[in-house]
């Protein structure tokens, strides 16, 4: 199975801080990689998809990168609106395997 | 617009079973693959399978192998997570989402979620 370790578990940022996410992935997964939020008691929505294309309706200030097997999602400006936990998926191969998620708020 | 509209939240109790849906509308419900999600608090996100919308293809994670069952009615655009000898441990949110059909396979589309308690 391909594991996929998500960082930092917890983070605190400031408004119109940069926030950088990162999951590596145990073996190549070329850009099968994608990235979600969710809000308290909703599902998780998509934000990027394909390592790093901006999914549609997602603000700019979201973005996704690759570098070998480690993929990041970047938040340029922090709003307020973007706390909540923050997942990464691998969809290269079954099983599916999500990142353990990450804890974003406000500082 | 795509929806999956799940059903209601469901208290059961230990050693029983149940059986959650997901009803899709707004799209063509043969062109899309669907998975379920398990998230618990424990453990986050666990991907339990994905179904092919004929019902002749699933895939299951080991660890819900014996566990869970999907199927599918597409002349209902629904699919079904059927959950048996349930334990505390299988109390959690359980989410069915859509995979994309362009070659990439990412979760465009998530359900609402529905709770499941197992207590006696």
């Amino acid at each position: 199975d391909i594991q996929v370790t998500q960082s930092p578990a917890s983070l605190s940022a400031s408004l119109e801080e940069i926030v950088t996410i990162t999951c590596q992935a145990s073996q190549d997964i070329g850009n099968f990689l994608s990235w979600y939020q969710q809000k308290p008691g909703k599902s998780p929505q998509l934000l990027i998809h394909s390592a790093t294309s901006l999914a549609d309706g997602v603000p700019s200030r979201f973005s996704g990168s690759r570098s070998g097997t480690q993929y990041s999602l970047r938040i340029n400006r922090l709003q307020v609106e973007d706390t909540g936990i923050y997942y990464c998926l691998q969809h290269y191969s079954a099983p599916r395997t999500f990142g353990g998620g990450t804890k974003l708020e406000l500082k | 617009q795509v929806q999956l509209q799940q059903s209601r939240a469901e208290l059961v109790k230990p050693a029983a079973s149940v059986t959650l849906s997901c009803k899709a509308s707004g799209y063509t419900f043969t062109n899309h693959y669907l998975h379920w999600v398990k998230q618990s608090p424990s453990q986050g996100l666990e991907w339990i399978g994905w179904i092919g919308p004929t019902n002749v293809n699933a895939n299951y994670a080991q660890e819900f192998k014996g566990k869970a069952t999907m199927t599918v009615d597409t002349s209902a655009s629904t699919t079904y997570l059927h959950l048996s000898s349930l334990t505390s441990d299988d109390s959690a949110v359980y989410y069915c989402a859509r995979e994309y059909d362009g070659g990439y396979f990412y979760f465009d589309y998530w359900g609402q979620g529905v709770l499941v308690t197992v207590s006696s």
